[in-house]
């Protein structure tokens, strides 16, 4: 079964400043997906970026960029120019091309704070 | 477009009692399912459909019931609530399988007392 597994469960960082979250999945399939989603305080789950495996290049949008290492199995967000709005809990996730694409695993979060 | 709409919000409920949870799309999506998340758990599927008159079960499906009578509308059922389903409920959507990602409702917290 797919795992994805997030080690710091609370970051911070300054206002203006560049954070990376951690995400590491297990799977032994070749094709699928991975996500970020935010949910801050309002509960609201908001996609922030989608990779697609068989891609080397890796997404970006805006502010936000993956370091997406598909041998190492790692999915890592940066968030760059940190704003006071990034504060929320992130969630990475999978969703595989094959017979479980028709769910997403999750990983536990990681609760980010942003410092004025 | 509303998106994704989930009613109520809020629920309580006591013990043994049963309810509803609505969940309406409005944007022709195929795919509809129920997650549940429970802190430090992230979000786990209860059950999915991948089309009207179509229902499967996901990773926690026990005590939950649902149907898809329609393309928009996907309900969750408790059938006899139990503390365990204390949680934060979300409904969510893609057009089809495959990549897309999921939109998601606000979510339903539902205390079970």
């Amino acid at each position: 079964a797919q795992t994805v597994t997030q080690s710091q469960p609370e970051m911070s960082v300054q206002e203006a400043e560049t954070v990376t979250l951690s995400c590491t999945y297990d799977t032994s399939e070749s094709d699928y997906y991975l996500f970020w989603y935010k949910q801050p305080p309002s509960r609201q789950m908001i996609l922030v970026i989608r990779q697609e495996a068989y891609k080397q290049q890796n997404a970006t949008e805006n502010r936000f960029s993956v370091n997406f290492q598909k041998a190492a199995k790692s999915f890592s967000l940066k968030i760059s120019d940190s704003q006071l709005g990034d504060a929320a809990m992130y969630f990475c996730a999978y969703r595989d091309s094959g017979g479980s694409n028709y769910k997403l695993t999750f990983g536990k979060g990681t609760l980010l704070t942003v410092n004025p | 477009n509303a998106g994704v709409t989930q009613t109520p919000k809020f629920q309580v409920l006591k013990t043994g009692q049963s309810m509803t949870l609505q969940c309406a799309q409005d944007m022709n999506h195929e795919y509809m399912s129920w997650y549940r998340q429970d802190p430090g758990m992230g979000l786990r599927l209860i059950h999915y459909s991948v089309g009207a008159g179509i229902t499967d079960q996901g990773e926690v499906p026990n005590g939950y019931n649902v149907s898809r009578s329609t393309t928009e509308d996907f309900p969750l059922r408790l059938l006899s609530a139990a503390p365990s389903q204390t949680s934060v409920y979300f409904c969510a959507s893609s057009y089809r399988l495959g990549g897309l990602p999921l939109h998601f409702g606000n979510g339903t917290r539902l205390t079970v007392t």
